[in-house]
């Protein structure tokens, strides 16, 4: 059964702080992997998109890193911010329309 | 421009009732996708539109979730009969196509409440 699992379920961190979020997946066969983030009542936005060729991705603060020997992703967050704080989301593709979701990281940055 | 649009924000629907969500991709995007998402879950895959294509529908929970979509544009996510468990965000997405890796933009979402 394909599957995305994503630790840790819940994640409180001073601002300023750097944290690390961690992304397992059993998907077979591996088209790309996403991370998005989803603020409250919003839908997600996409922050990442890494094929299986790619070791990691930059995209500001947030660099993902993918192992896909593994089958583990990891998206890391720099100097945190109060805006930081949503729930991010690992998103693994098949192909088009086979995507499966992560349950997300509910990330709280505190002041 | 402007983004993916869903409307309405929020519906109260009594048990029974059917109801219908509207979805407006960001124009020019050919792919479009429907999810659910339930209360502490992740996002689930209901059913996806390409072009002219025959949707592909296999994520669908029940015969009673249907969708439309008319060209490339304005979608419609029917569930008719409405159960207590269908309450959940439901949360349109479009691409430019759907082949790859091309980013899904996300619509803010349907609130879903059924009484």
């Amino acid at each position: 059964k394909n599957q995305v699992e994503q630790s840790p379920q819940s994640l409180i961190i001073l601002e300023g702080k750097n944290c690390t979020l961690q992304c397992n997946y059993t998907v077979s066969p591996f088209s790309n992997l996403r991370w998005y983030k989803q603020d409250t009542g919003r839908g997600p936005v996409s922050l990442t998109i890494m094929t299986f060729s790619e070791n990691t991705k930059s995209n500001g603060r947030y660099t993902a890193t993918l192992d896909a020997d593994t089958k583990q992703s990891s998206l890391h967050i720099t100097a945190s911010q109060l805006s930081d704080s949503a729930s991010y989301i690992c998103v693994v593709s098949i192909g088009y329309s086979t995507l499966t979701f992560g349950k997300g990281t509910m990330l709280l940055v505190s002041p | 421009g402007a983004g993916v649009s869903q409307s309405p924000s929020n519906k109260v629907t009594e048990k029974g009732k059917d109801v219908e969500l509207r979805c407006d991709p960001i124009s020019g995007h050919t792919a479009l996708y429907w999810y659910r998402q339930r209360l502490g879950q992740g996002l689930e895959f209901l059913i996806y539109f390409q072009g002219n294509s025959a949707p592909d529908k296999s994520g669908l929970p029940s015969d009673r979730f249907s969708a439309e979509r008319t060209g490339e544009s304005v979608s419609t996510l029917t569930i008719q009969r409405t159960q207590q468990e269908d309450s959940a965000v439901y949360l349109c997405a479009s691409s430019r196509t759907g082949t790859g890796g091309y980013e899904q933009y996300f619509g803010p979402g349907t609130r879903l409440t059924v009484t």
